[in-house]
């Protein structure tokens, strides 16, 4: 059964914490994204990969690191620099970046 | 810039009230026009892509129609289980080929 998943549901991070978000494929896709959700916004886009060991900066990267060493599998890591991490962050995958995008549960994080 | 707005932002409907949410883009060049419904605290699921003007696509009680300005989401005697929030996005053509998403439109059907 093919999808996007995505872990944990709900995160907590700490004062100075750096979180890391995991986002696995297994539909064979090679691009694959990171986007934030806030209330009452549109999907904002943090990173972005079409191949293994590349990736590019989307619109708010500030705050954010990401890595690709596997096909299946682009993590996302909140630093303590991100001073509102606060939100439900949606990884997405599609087969080139051309086209349709397809999206995983998501998880939401928040800060104690 | 692209830029996507969708409207209303909140629509409220009676069981079997028909009715369409709208999508206003502009962009240099379209290359797709896709419409998502995202339930709440879950991703978005991929509903329909369309590609140019006058091409129409439809999946139950949902018709996806587009203009070379808008695109328009027809949903015909809705249930409640139709509730939830329909996102709307625009893919240009040349650059980086990631599409603008606008805010949504959450529909609500009380039966």
């Amino acid at each position: 059964d093919g999808g996007i998943t995505q872990s944990p549901k709900y995160l907590f991070r700490k004062e100075g914490q750096n979180v890391t978000l995991s986002c696995e494929q297994n539909l064979n896709h090679d691009a694959m994204y990171w986007y934030r959700q806030d209330p009452g916004q549109g999907l904002r886009l943090i990173y972005y990969s079409q191949i293994v060991n590349d990736f590019q900066k989307g619109d708010i990267a500030e705050g954010y690191s990401v890595s690709r060493e596997k096909k299946e599998s682009f993590p996302l890591t909140v630093t303590s620099a991100q001073k509102n991490p606060t939100a439900f962050y949606l990884c997405a995958s599609s087969t080139r970046q051309i086209e349709t995008q397809y999206f995983g549960p998501g998880t939401r994080l928040l800060v104690l | 810039e692209d830029q996507v707005t969708q409207s209303p932002e909140a629509l409220r409907l009676q069981e079997g009230e028909s009715s369409s949410l709208n999508c206003s883009y502009t962009v240099s060049g379209l290359r797709g026009l896709f419409w998502y419904r995202q339930d709440p605290g879950k991703g978005p699921e991929f509903l329909f892509t369309l590609y140019s003007a006058g091409e129409e696509k439809e999946k139950e009680r949902l018709k996806a129609t587009l203009t070379k300005k808008e695109s328009f989401l027809h949903i015909t005697a809705p249930k409640p289980e139709d509730s939830a929030t329909y996102l709307c996005a625009v893919q240009a053509v040349g650059g980086s080929y990631i599409p603008t998403f606008g805010r949504g439109t959450s529909l609500i059907v009380h039966p």
